[in-house]
Parts: C-alpha cells; structure tokens; sequence
C-alpha cells in the first residue's frame, strides 16, 4: 500500500522567509499528488496538484511544489512567508491503482514568528 | 449555496445515545467519505461512498453507520456514542479518481 511521509511535525518560521515543507511518498509509478491547507476550524483546502507535465506546480497564495520522481517527493515552497500562512499543511496522494481513495500524509503545523 | 455543508458544527452529547452528523453537496459528485481529525493521528478514514447505496468501510468504522440514499447527501451516524469518538469530523467529496477532495467545514463533536 502507499505511504506519505511528511518527516516534519512542526516548522517554525519568522514572517517573511522562506519555507519548504516536505513530503515523500512511496509508490512505483507516478501517482496524483495533492497539497492541502487547514486553517484553524476550517476544513481542508486544495493550494495544488500535480497530475503529470511540468513538474513544477504553481498553486493559490503565492505557494508552489516540485515533483522530483527520483526522490519520490512533493515538496511545497514558498519565497516569503505571511503571518496568515500559519496553519497545518497535508500532502495527500491519489489515484494510486485506480482506486479513488486518497492517501494523506500527517501533516505539519507551520508557526509563523513576527 | 454551493458547496458543501455539514451541520452541526458543533455537537455536545453523553455516552450511549445516538447522534448523526449531517453532510450534503451540491455539485453531484459521486464520491464521499467521513474522515476523524485527531490529534497525533491526522485524518483517518471512517467510511466511503462511491455512488447512492454505495459505501464501503475505511480504516476506522467500528461505532459508525452511514447511508447514502441520495448523491448529495451522506449522513454519519453514531449508534451509541463513546468518549473515545470525540473528534473533529469532516465530510468530503470528490469528482472521480484524479482530482482533488473538497472538504466540509467540520463538526466538533464531544462525548461526554
């Protein structure tokens, strides 16, 4: 069965810098991947996808990720950080052998420093 | 409005009696499921529906019943409410197999 695995638990960043959170999945080919945003009591909401082509994916308020098959991640990046970015982030994955049940990762709780 | 719904938002009830969380969307999507967000465990996959009197069990179900007599609306039930079911429940819909899962607001639900 796949896993995701998003190693990091907690990320603590100042306003204003940068920010990578990380996510690896295990699977042999190419599955949908997916990161989401939870903020405080709200549901989860989609920042991007990845189905296939350019394997660097813009997605809403300012973020973006990389797909890199040869290390099995999804990385999610943005330049500059704002206050308003604190909350729990998921990366999930689909399709996996046409089953239409995706598979999230833990997530990570992103704090956000003035 | 579009979109999709859960109500209540909140929940307060004792152990033993029977509660059902509501879930309705309005974009025909064939696909829901019921997830528990818990603390430590993330979410976690309570049931699934795939069509109208289609579900099947997730990774969590023991205590849950869910029906799906109609696409828009996927009602979670608890027959007998524990404390160990105090959660955070949400609802979830999707299109088909490759795109994105679109999440209700969520329901707090405490047994006490």
């Amino acid at each position: 069965a796949q896993s995701v695995t998003q190693p990091d638990i907690h990320i603590t960043v100042s306003e204003g810098a940068s920010l990578e959170l990380r996510c690896n999945y295990s699977y042999g080919a190419t599955p949908y991947l997916f990161w989401y945003v939870q903020s405080p009591g709200q549901g989860l909401q989609l920042l991007l996808k990845y189905f296939s082509g350019d394997t660097l994916v813009q997605g809403i308020k300012g973020f973006e990720a990389e797909f890199k098959r040869s290390q099995s991640s999804f990385n999610l990046r943005k330049p500059s950080v704002h206050w308003s970015d604190a909350a729990e982030y998921f990366c999930a994955v689909g399709g996996v052998g046409g089953s239409y049940i995706p598979t999230f990762g833990r997530g990570t709780s992103l704090i956000v420093h003035p | 409005d579009a979109g999709i719904t859960q109500s209540p938002r909140y929940k307060i009830t004792e152990t033993g009696r029977q509660v059902t969380l509501m879930c309705h969307q309005t974009w025909s999507h064939s696909y829901m499921f019921w997830y528990r967000q818990d603390l430590g465990h993330g979410l976690r996959l309570i049931y699934y529906s795939a069509a109208a009197d289609i579900t099947d069990k997730g990774e969590v179900p023991d205590g849950y019943v869910v029906s799906r007599s109609k696409t828009e609306n996927f009602p979670l039930t608890l027959e007998s409410a524990t404390r160990s079911q105090t959660s955070v429940y949400f609802c979830a819909s999707t299109r088909d197999t490759y795109n994105e899962q679109f999440f209700g607001p969520g329901t707090r639900l405490t047994v006490l």
